[in-house]
């Protein structure tokens, strides 16, 4: 059964840069990874999606502040220049034939 | 642009139905396989289910298999989800998803709706 891992909590200074991880559960590296953010009250909104090849392509109006990379079984987004309006939760998420779609269980990001 | 609106949502007795829309805007919904997304309160997002650009495959999480139908009116440009035989813990935000790639059954879900809260309480 495949699970994203994911922190519950991180923090950072207005201004500058967190890294927000995702880790697929052992024996299941090759997947694709997106990214969500949830703001406050508001819906989720897609950000990013990270190909297994590490490529990636943002979502239409998503600043290039947020930026994505993997590393084995880690999918990693990067927040740089953080602003207020950057503090919500993010959730990964991976899909599959196999698997469906699975959500990590979300990072509460808090700016500083 | 590329919108999607959910309706429907309400305060429903447990054993009772409901009947979820999204509706599409903004792009070539006959296209594109759309999804269905919950998420309780103060829980994270979980999948609900899933149905083809040509309405031919439908997949449902385990906790509603055999009590939701997720269709589709590509005529209307939209999305449904019925719900019956509804309990506690289907009170969540119903949020509908369209998937990133024309033709796809499963990828990212790039575009979301507002959401439409359900709550099933006696």
């Amino acid at each position: 059964q495949l699970v994203l891992t994911q922190s519950p909590s991180a923090s950072a200074s207005l201004g500058a840069s967190v890294k927000l991880t995702c880790t697929l559960s052992s024996g299941h590296s090759r997947y694709a990874i997106a990214w969500h953010q949830q703001q406050p009250e508001k819906g989720p909104r897609y950000l990013m999606k990270l190909n297994s090849d590490g490529s990636h392509d943002r979502g239409d109006g998503i600043p290039d502040r947020f930026s994505g990379s993997n590393s084995g079984t880690e999918t990693y987004l990067t927040i740089s220049s953080l602003q207020s309006e950057d503090e919500a939760h993010y959730y990964c998420q991976t899909w599959g034939t196999a698997i469906q779609v699975v959500f990590g269980g979300g990072t509460k990001l808090t700016v500083l | 642009q590329v919108q999607l609106v959910e309706s429907g949502g309400g305060v429903v007795q447990p054993g009772r139905s409901l009947r979820l829309s999204c509706a599409a805007s903004g792009f070539t919904f006959s296209s594109y396989a759309m999804h269905w997304v919950r998420q309780a309160p103060g829980k994270g997002l979980e999948w609900v289910s899933v149905i083809s650009h040509d309405e031919n495959k439908k997949y449902y999480a385990d906790p509603v298999k055999g009590r939701f139908t997720i269709s589709r009116d590509t005529s209307k440009n939209t999305l449904y989800l019925q719900m019956n035989s509804l309990r506690h813990e289907d009170t969540a935000v119903y949020y509908c998803a369209k998937v990133g790639r024309s033709y796809a059954f499963y990828d990212s879900l790039d575009v979301w709706g507002q959401g439409t809260t359900v709550t099933v309480s006696s």
